[in-house]
């Protein structure tokens, strides 16, 4: 069964540091989308990515978070200061005919220290 | 009020039991609807869509109430490895289909 596959699987990083999230969607999907879940809270939508270019993004998604789709097959979502508060898991999704088959990677579990 | 709203649990039942969810969602104009299911630390999984006329998989049954802006999920017979977080999902009318995801419900099944 495809997958989505998302690297890595844990980071910890210093607080006001850059990082970057990748992920490779699933090879024939279209639509991209970044999901974030604090521990024990609801997971939220924070960017979704079509034709290049960003569709839609979310109150979270400020000025300190871009995505890329740098060649064919990674995805990644930068943020470029970390604050404590970003502390949290990352899913990257993709999906070939949205909202329906929807694929979540196994996710990135970022530690802002 | 929350765009999508489920009872946290937990729900402790014994295997064999049958157990029910219930979700109310706030945005009327919502398309599409959908439980997830998500194990501790992972990423959430589909279980199934959830359409009008009522659908089932298996054990599980969803219902959907427009009227009521009500989302079920009921599941029979539940078996150890039910044991997970259910998800309410829905996705808005319009945009790219980013999905809204409830808080979850959390199920126990015990021996």
């Amino acid at each position: 069964e495809p997958e989505v596959t998302q690297t890595p699987s844990h980071q910890v990083t210093q607080m006001g540091q850059e990082v970057i999230l990748r992920c490779v969607p699933i090879s024939n999907h279209l639509y991209f989308y970044w999901y974030r879940q604090i521990l024990g809270q609801k997971v939220e939508f924070l960017v979704s990515f079509y034709n290049n270019e960003i569709s839609e993004k979310s109150e979270i998604f400020d000025d300190q978070f871009s995505v890329e789709r740098p060649d064919g097959s990674n995805f990644t979502l930068k943020i470029r200061s970390t604050k404590l508060e970003d502390s949290a898991m990352y899913f990257c999704a993709s999906s070939a005919d949205p909202p329906y088959g929807y694929t979540f990677g196994s996710g990135t579990r970022l530690t802002v220290v | 009020r929350k765009e999508v709203e489920q009872d946290p649990g937990p729900f402790n039942v014994p295997e064999g039991a049958t157990v029910a969810f219930n979700c109310t969602y706030s945005n009327s104009a919502s398309q599409s609807f959908f439980w997830y299911r998500q194990d501790c630390r992972k990423e959430p999984k589909l279980l199934m869509s959830v359409y009008s006329s009522g659908n089932e998989d298996g054990r599980f049954t969803a219902q959907l109430n427009r009227a009521s802006q009500y989302i079920s999920l009921l599941i029979r017979d539940s078996k150890l490895s039910d044991s997970a977080t259910y998800l309410c999902v829905v996705n808005k009318a319009g945009g790219y289909n980013k999905l809204i995801f409830g808080a979850g419900t959390r199920l126990a099944v015990h021996p």
